[in-house]
């Protein structure tokens, strides 16, 4: 059973596009719904994240939506740039005292000049 | 670089091979991680060890053998592995504060791993 659904698995958008994302969970006592980013050869980082007592975080380019009553979270890359070409991984997670994400399977964009 | 390390990048093994990976982190967070990424699969959990002890395992294969000398050391002791077990291995930390989550993952950039 796949808790956290990610879509599309592949993305092209023009340089100065907005790219967009989306995750839907199943699972109604996650609380913490973060974005990862991965470029090649390297190991996931954390882009942003976000908690349901706010419906949308921005840090820069990148916002959040949250939408609680769907269960969906969308990442939103205003003004995309070659740059901002990797693989991005939504997941979600409870309060546990550790870590126990569970990720989507990820999405890999591709901003072409 | 994010501070944690693992060696080797790349691994290329037989069925009969014994072989372990290592993860440092440089951070000094106490909680560390093993994570299994497979193509168009979702990053899969397979180990947690927080303040040293193993508090999850993910019904990962007997074959697939963690150790946890030191919070800042981990290992992953693999033998007989089968060809579908071909995949990025990727260390992750983080700083758990008694029952706060601080959910921020630290990965490292993996091994990559081919079984023969």
């Amino acid at each position: 059973q796949q808790q956290v659904k990610q879509s599309p698995q592949s993305l092209i958008v023009q340089k100065g596009g907005i790219s967009i994302i989306n995750c839907a969970y199943e699972n109604t006592a996650f609380d913490y719904f973060p974005w990862y980013q991965q470029f090649p050869g390297k190991g996931p980082a954390l882009l942003i994240a976000i908690r349901p007592d706010v419906s949308e975080k921005k840090e820069g380019r990148f916002t959040i939506s949250f939408n609680k009553s769907a269960k969906q979270f969308s990442l939103h890359i205003m003004d995309s740039q070659p740059g901002d070409s990797a693989t991005y991984f939504c997941a979600a997670s409870k309060n546990s005292g550790y870590s126990t994400l569970t990720f989507g399977k990820g999405t890999m964009l591709l901003v072409s000049p | 670089e994010t501070g944690v390390t693992q060696t080797p990048r790349h691994l290329v093994m037989g069925m009969t091979n014994k072989k372990s990976l290592k993860c440092e982190q440089h951070l000094g967070h106490n909680a560390m991680y093993w994570y299994k990424q497979s193509a168009k699969k979702p990053l899969e959990l397979m180990f947690v060890y927080s303040l040293e002890e193993r508090v999850e395992n993910n019904s990962v294969p007997s074959r697939f053998s963690p150790e946890c000398p030191n919070s800042s050391h981990l290992f992953l002791h693999l033998h007989t592995l089968q060809p579908e077990d071909s995949a990025l291995y990727l260390c992750a930390s983080s700083q758990e504060v008694g029952r706060t989550t601080n959910e921020k993952l630290f990965f490292g950039s993996g091994t990559q791993l081919s079984v023969l």
